[in-house]
């Protein structure tokens, strides 16, 4: 079973809500991603998780907070978004980051998204 | 110049035709390879890795060249459910994953 699963699949916020995304997966994976894609922009990524620890920030905003409760459940805490946040946001996961770990190509695989729309 | 650079196309072919897309990566120590399909407003999925000695699955073929910085997916017998928009994604050791700016194509009846 290759599924991750993301709630909600649709969000509309204002700039002073705090809101949060989901993200879930059973495959005993231990990277879970962030990824932030635009309309006709490949996916790019936020963050990355490795055995629930923080690995990758790519410089994102801290009105935008990770978190992994533990290693089936990654979360996007918002607040205080702005408009140019409005974005699919994708999660997915993978065995491992590291491929000197892993020692095999690390194969992501993505949840549904969550279409997030900032008013 | 971008990390992992793609035709953004459209490639627009008959059914049943052959097509090619080349994808180059700047980054030397990358080490994992992937094609991924998306269609539109759904979420990217795996297509196939890219292994070194190149590998093929049903109508699709990739190949890997390390010494020139590229990596290609060849489509045979091209089905209008193949049109959607292909992005290779370069990552591996300790840098992040990064994906190309993605193909298009449209199949034609």
């Amino acid at each position: 079973d290759t599924e991750v699963t993301q709630t909600p699949k649709h969000l509309v916020m204002g700039m002073t809500n705090k809101k949060s995304l989901k993200c879930e997966q059973h495959m005993g994976h231990r990277a879970m991603y962030w990824y932030k894609q635009k309309a006709k922009k490949p996916p790019e990524l936020m963050f990355v998780y490795s055995y629930e620890k923080l690995s990758i920030n790519e410089s994102v905003p801290s009105r935008f907070s990770p978190e992994c409760p533990n290693s089936s459940l990654l979360n996007l805490h918002l607040h205080a978004l702005q408009p140019e946040d409005s974005a699919l946001y994708l999660c997915a996961s993978s065995q491992d980051w590291v491929f000197e770990l892993a020692g095999v190509p690390l194969e992501q695989y993505f949840g549904p998204g969550t279409r997030l729309t900032v008013t | 110049r971008k990390e992992v650079e793609q035709d953004p196309g459209p490639f627009n072919v008959p059914e049943g035709a052959t097509v090619a897309f080349n994808c180059t990566y700047s980054n030397s120590a990358s080490q994992s390879f992937f094609w991924y399909r998306q269609d539109c407003r759904k979420e990217p999925k795996l297509l196939m890795s890219v292994y070194s000695s190149g590998n093929e699955d049903g109508r699709f073929t990739a190949q890997l060249n390390r010494a020139s910085q590229y990596i290609s997916l060849l489509i045979r017998d091209s089905k209008l459910s193949d049109s959607a928009t292909y992005l290779c994604v370069a990552s591996g050791g300790y840098q992040k994953v990064t994906f190309g700016t993605g193909t298009k194509l449209q199949v034609i009846p």
